[in-house]
Formats: structure tokens, C-alpha cells, sequence
């Protein structure tokens, strides 16, 4: 069965580096999203990416963040200056785009820690 | 308001007991909804779609009443494998099908 794949599947930095999470979204999916989980709290929404440019994004996805699909099969989370808010649990989901209730299919997540 | 709200438990259950939670939902105009079940640390896999009518998989049902904006869902004959969070997930009105998480229910079942 196709999956979603992210690497890597933990990531430790410094408060002010930059970060690039990677993801591999399934071959014939459409639609690319990014989610986060902060440790105890719910999955929350950060921004959805279709015909190779964003969608939507939430609030929390500020100047600091920004998306990449740099070739055809990556999709990339790039955070610009890490803040100790970022750690959480990243996940990255992709979907067909055959309608409202096509299945979004999530990576295994990366947990990315801020010092 | 909360777009997803969920008790969040914990449910504590023997194994072959039923147990049955719900959510509810803020946005009237959401046009599909799902159960996720997330184990610890994990990524939500998806365990049912959510139908009109109700629909059943196995030990496992889910209803949804537009009118309440409630959903819920009933596990039987619980399993030590049920034991996990579920996640109540719906699709907002978008173009883009982003989908809001509730804060999960989290079920634990003994032996």
C-alpha cells in the first residue's frame, strides 16, 4: 500500500536555526498539507499546497514558515528561525483531491525539538 | 467556540465491554467527517468515514446527526488493541479539504 514518508524522523536544533523537514507525499495525490501536534494538544492545521502553490494556511504559519514542492515527488516545511514554540510533531498528509470525503493519508510525522 | 469538541475521556474499560463517545462540531456548512485513531506518538490513521446514515466496520459504528451537529462513535467488544486515542476529524468548507481535529478521546482497555 502507498504511504506518505518523512524524514527525518527526529530533528534536534538550536533556538534561531533554520529547519527543512521532507516529506514524500503518495505518487498521485493532488493535495499536500502540514500539520503540527505540540506535545498534549490537538493536531492542528498549518497549510494545504495544490497546483504547486499554497491554498490555505492557518495562523500559525507566519513569515517564518514556508513550503516548497522542488521537485516532483518532495514536499518541504522550511521554519526560518526556530522558536522553542515550534517543538512538536510535524506531520505532513496528502490526498487525491476526489472530493470531500477522500481520505487524507499522514506520514509518520517528524518530532522536532527546539534548545 | 471550539471547531471540534470531544470529551476527552479517559474511558477505562474491560475488554468485551462497549464503550461510545462523541463530539460536536461548530461549523454547519462541514461536509464530511471521520474517526482517526492515533496511538502514542503516532500518526492519525483514519479508522471510519462518518455517513448520514450511520455506517458499521466490524465492532466498530459511527453516527452523525447534522441537525445536533453531533458525531459519535460505539466500539464493541473492546479489544486490549483498542486502547489508542480517537480522533473526531472533519472536513471544513474549503476548496483544499483541510481537515479540524478534535483534542481526541483517549480509550484504555484492560485486561
Amino acid at each position: 500500500e502507498p504511504e506518505v514518508t518523512q524524514t527525518p524522523s527526529h530533528q534536534v536544533t538550536q533556538m534561531g536555526q533554520e529547519v527543512i523537514l521532507r516529506c514524500v507525499p503518495i505518487s498521485n495525490h493532488l493535495y499536500f498539507y502540514w500539520y503540527r501536534q505540540i506535545l498534549g494538544q490537538k493536531v492542528e492545521f498549518l497549510v494545504s499546497f495544490y497546483n504547486n502553490e499554497i491554498s490555505e494556511k492557518s495562523e500559525i504559519f507566519d513569515d517564518q514558515f514556508s513550503v516548497e514542492r522542488p521537485d516532483g515527488s518532495n514536499f518541504t516545511l522550511k521554519i526560518r528561525s526556530t522558536k522553542l514554540e515550534d517543538s512538536a510533531m510535524y506531520f505532513c498528509a496528502s490526498n487525491h483531491g476526489q472530493g470531500v470525503t477522500d481520505t487524507q493519508y499522514f506520514g509518520p510525522g517528524t518530532r522536532l525539538t527546539v534548545l | 467556540r471550539k471547531e471540534v469538541e470531544q470529551d476527552p475521556g479517559p474511558f477505562n474499560v474491560p475488554e468485551g465491554a462497549t464503550v461510545a463517545f462523541n463530539c460536536t462540531y461548530s461549523n454547519s456548512a462541514s461536509q464530511s467527517f471521520f474517526w482517526y485513531r492515533q496511538d502514542c506518538r503516532k500518526e492519525p490513521k483514519l479508522l471510519m468515514s462518518v455517513y448520514s446514515s450511520g455506517n458499521e466496520d466490524g465492532r466498530f459504528t459511527a453516527q452523525l446527526n447534522r441537525a445536533s451537529q453531533y458525531i459519535s462513535l460505539l466500539i464493541r467488544d473492546s479489544k486490549l488493541s483498542d486502547s489508542a486515542t480517537y480522533l473526531c476529524v472533519v472536513n471544513m468548507p474549503s476548496a483544499d479539504y483541510k481537515l479540524s481535529f478534535g483534542a481526541g478521546t483517549t480509550v484504555t482497555v484492560r485486561a
